[in-house]
């Protein structure tokens, strides 16, 4: 089945830093690809997505480019704040069948940044 | 905010009960989705109802039943409540039932904890 494999473990970094977190993913078709961010105690906010390859999602900084021939959706933001720490999930969306709207998420990457 | 309320924001429980956790969608959004948080399961899809009516399962046990109303507001209903039922249920909406590419609004979830 579909799944997003996101790279193990909390990122930690200082701040003005530049930030990647991998996501690679495995889909029968063309999925949609999203970036996910949860705040402490908050639900998950859409932060970025992409619906077809060579796409490329922004917002906030943050960019990441549909790669079809990779297989990836990589996060990155050039210049990290502190208020970016949070919890960023990579997931994905089949686009093969009617009604098949549900989301495949990652593991999440805890991002620490600091001062 | 993504317009999207859940109730209560907090549950607690003993084993064997039984729960109802309620989701208002954002308005206008028809679809209804519902995921569970765990630490050891991460992020998973339980169930998809799409203007009254179910439209996908996902990882969802027979313990767990869920409807939306015709206000298409959802509930999401938990009986003979395990230990490993505790986890943060989030509910979801976005506005039809696409192939994939519709942005699905988060609210802030449901954390339960069952003793």
């Amino acid at each position: 089945g579909d799944s997003v494999t996101q790279m193990e473990g909390p990122v930690t970094l200082s701040e003005e830093a530049f930030l990647t977190i991998n996501c690679t993913y495995t889909a029968t078709g063309y999925p949609s690809l999203f970036w996910y961010v949860q705040y402490p105690g908050e639900g998950l906010q859409l932060l970025l997505k992409a619906t077809k390859a060579d796409d490329k999602g922004s917002n906030k900084g943050f960019e990441a480019t549909y790669r079809k021939e990779t297989t990836s959706f990589h996060l990155e933001k050039g210049s990290v704040q502190v208020s970016d720490s949070a919890v960023y999930f990579c997931a994905l969306s089949s686009a093969q069948l009617e009604g098949n709207n549900r989301l495949a998420f990652g593991k999440g990457n805890q991002v620490v940044v600091i001062p | 905010d993504s317009g999207v309320t859940q109730t209560p924001k907090h549950l607690i429980t003993a084993t064997g009960q039984r729960v109802t956790l309620r989701c208002s969608p954002r308005s206008g959004d028809l679809s209804v989705y519902w995921y569970q948080q765990s630490l050891d399961q991460g992020l998973q899809f339980l169930i998809h109802y799409y203007n009254g009516e179910e439209r996908a399962k996902g990882n969802i046990l027979e313990r767990f039943s869920a409807q939306q109303f015709p206000d298409l507001h959802s509930e999401l209903n938990l009986s003979s409540l395990e230990l490993g039922d505790s986890a943060l249920y989030f509910c979801a909406s976005s506005v039809a039932q696409g192939r994939g590419q519709e942005t699905q609004y988060f609210g802030p979830g449901t954390r339960l904890l069952v003793l």
